[in-house]
């Protein structure tokens, strides 16, 4: 168990629709990152946060947005679903302390969305 | 060009054997981390060792090993003694810089596969 929980773990809805997934980092971790996890892209790396505000932006599409909140758990929100978002989304957090220096990034067991 | 490769998409290796998986990375950054995860069938991401840029001598966890050649730009993961539960799918990630808002770079994976 890494300490890192997501929820729902499974999520099917229809296209169009809108979902949110959560996530909790470990104690005491600081920076929350966002991935997507498919078949045909690999493990794409969408966004980050630190102690509550974005810090760095990888593959995350416009219909697609991400926040920290004060008690640092996190929420990737996911609108106008397509079929092609089907895919394992892991959360992942780190220590990310405030010299910068993060080491390894400690996943939570992916929320697996399904879009019909 | 790809941040992180891993060209063989898949290994087998018989139970008791040492393996090596192949990881090289890119980056013009002196200052970098390299990761490896397992990822097992049932989906979870686990954390299994890292190593520094400026680190000396090679990361050991147990059973794991890195073989680091900075020159080179490599980073192979040596697994000892295979058990059948390291069947699994194998990521490498880097990440470069020390800044909390430096994302982290996966590779396509490495499918391992023990045999009895």
């Amino acid at each position: 168990d890494s300490g890192v929980t997501q929820t729902p773990k499974h999520l099917i809805t229809a296209t169009g629709q809108r979902v949110t997934l959560r996530c909790s980092p470990r104690s005491g971790d600081l920076s929350v990152y966002w991935y997507q996890q498919s078949l045909d892209q690999g493990l794409q790396f969408l966004i980050q946060y630190y102690n509550g505000e974005e810090r760095a932006k990888g593959n995350i599409l416009e219909r697609f947005s991400a926040q920290q909140f004060p008690d640092l758990h996190s929420e990737l929100n996911l609108s106008s679903l397509e079929l092609g978002d089907s895919a394992l989304y892991f959360c992942a957090s780190s220590v990310g302390g405030p010299s910068g220096v993060t080491y390894e990034q400690y996943f939570g067991p992916g929320t697996r969305l399904t879009v019909t | 060009a790809q941040k992180i490769t891993q060209t063989q998409p898949g290994m087998f290796v018989q139970e008791k054997e040492a393996v090596t998986l192949d990881c090289t990375y890119d980056t013009s950054d002196p200052s970098y981390g390299l990761f490896w995860y397992k990822q097992p069938s049932s989906g979870e991401m686990i954390f299994l060792i890292y190593q520094g840029s400026y680190d000396q001598q090679n990361a050991t966890e147990g059973r794991y090993s890195l073989n680091f050649q900075k020159a080179r730009k490599s980073a192979n993961l040596v697994i000892s003694a295979s058990q059948l539960g390291d069947s699994a799918m194998y990521f490498c990630a880097m990440r470069e810089g020390r800044n909390t808002g430096n994302q982290f770079y996966f590779g396509t994976g490495t499918s391992l596969t023990v045999i009895p």
